[in-house]
Parts: C-alpha cells; structure tokens; sequence
C-alpha cells in the first residue's frame, strides 16, 4: 500500500504569504494526486487533481505540481479564507491513500 | 447539485453492528463508483471502502476488512456500510464520497455520520 508523507504538520503564516506544502509517497505513481481543503466541521472540498489540475471555481492562486514521489501544493499569495487544513490524497480505482494534513494557522 | 447525506450513527457497544446509509441525489448515481472515508475526533482522514458503479467490485481497508460490508442499491440511489464487530478505534464520522465520472478521483463528500463505539 501506498504511504503518502505531508510536510509541514502545522504551518504559520500571514495574508499574502506564499505558502508551499510538500506531499511525499512511499513510492513512485503517475499524476493520481488530488488536494483537499478542510476546514472545521465542513467537507474536504476539491482543489486540484491529476497532481496540477485546477478543480473548477477554485481560486488561481492554488497550484499544484509534482510526480513521481513528490508534489506540492503552492498558495501564492495567503487569503484570509485559506485558513485550513490541507490533504494530499493518492487516488486508484481501488483504493484512496491520505497525507496526515497541514494546518495552515495565522501567523 | 450533487448531495451526499449520511445517516445512522450513532453509540453502540464494542462487538455490535450499525450500518450507515448514504443518499445520494443530484446526478446519475449509477454511473459513479463510491468510497467511505472516516475521521476520528480531532485526526486525519481515513478511507474505509470503495464500491464501483455497478457494485461488481469492492475493496477495504485493511482495518476493516471482514468486519465492514459495502453495498449500495442503484435503484434506490443509496449507498450501504455494514460495519459488524465494531472497535474503540472505528470511532469516527463516516462520510460516503463520489468519484467523478469517468476518473478515479474523488469530488463531492457528504457531511458525515458519527459513529461512537464505547461500552
């Protein structure tokens, strides 16, 4: 089974920042990489998928990029609404793999 | 819009059985494979169980794997978890998630049902 390693755990930053997540498999895949959004008590909701699909109505300052073992979510400039915490999710048709999740926190 | 409401959660014993229902409703619910995913209290993301389309193929966890069943019936647009033997450690909200049409990857989760096994 596939492992997938986030880093950081808990990242502080401030509105406008650039922020940059690191998601790492235990082995090497295609593009079957997804980025979820999570805040308190909702629904992790889409971001990207294919590893740099930009999910749509989702803002552009999200990218995501990668292959391999190692992808990355970048936010480009932190928004007051991007407090949250973020999932990697590798994707099969038989199984779903998530990252631990990255609490992004004011600063 | 695509909605995904659980429902029957709830406390049991350790060793009991629940099974959770999610409805689905909002696109063609025959034509996409689903998923169970959970989270513990104050944890991370955990998936349980996929189903596919046609409910022809089925693959679990292997935490919960011979202890949870996943069905779903297209005729009446829902999707089934047996969960027998239940643990301490299945304390969780149970969420069924859809996979968008045609790709493996997951687009709409509903909001979940928890599910607290304590003695």
């Amino acid at each position: 089974d596939i492992q997938m390693t986030q880093s950081p755990s808990t990242l502080s930053a401030s509105v406008g920042d650039r922020v940059t997540i690191t998601c790492r498999a235990s082995q090497s895949f295609s593009s079957w990489l997804a980025w979820y959004q999570q805040k308190p008590g909702k629904a992790p909701k889409l971001l990207i998928y294919k590893a740099s699909s930009l999910e749509s109505g989702v803002p552009s300052r999200f990218s995501g990029s990668g292959s391999g073992s190692e992808f990355t979510l970048t936010i480009s400039s932190l928004q007051p609404d991007d407090f949250a915490t973020y999932y990697c999710q590798h994707y099969s048709s038989y199984s779903l793999a998530f990252g631990q999740g990255t609490k992004v926190e004011i600063k | 819009q695509v909605q995904l409401v659980e429902s029957g959660g709830g406390v049991v014993q350790p060793g009991r059985s629940l099974r959770l229902s999610c409805a689905a409703s909002g696109f063609t619910f025959s034509d996409c494979a689903m998923h169970w995913v959970r989270q513990a209290p104050g944890k991370g993301l955990e998936w349980v169980a996929i189903i596919s389309y046609d409910g022809t193929n089925k693959y679990y966890a292997d935490s919960v794997k011979g202890r949870f069943t996943i069905s779903r019936d297209n005729s009446q647009n829902t999707l089934h978890l047996q969960m027998n033997t239940l643990r301490a450690e299945d304390t969780a909200v149970y969420s069924c998630v859809r996979v968008r049409r045609g790709y493996n990857y997951v687009d709409y989760w509903g909001q979940g049902t928890l599910v607290t096994v304590s003695s």
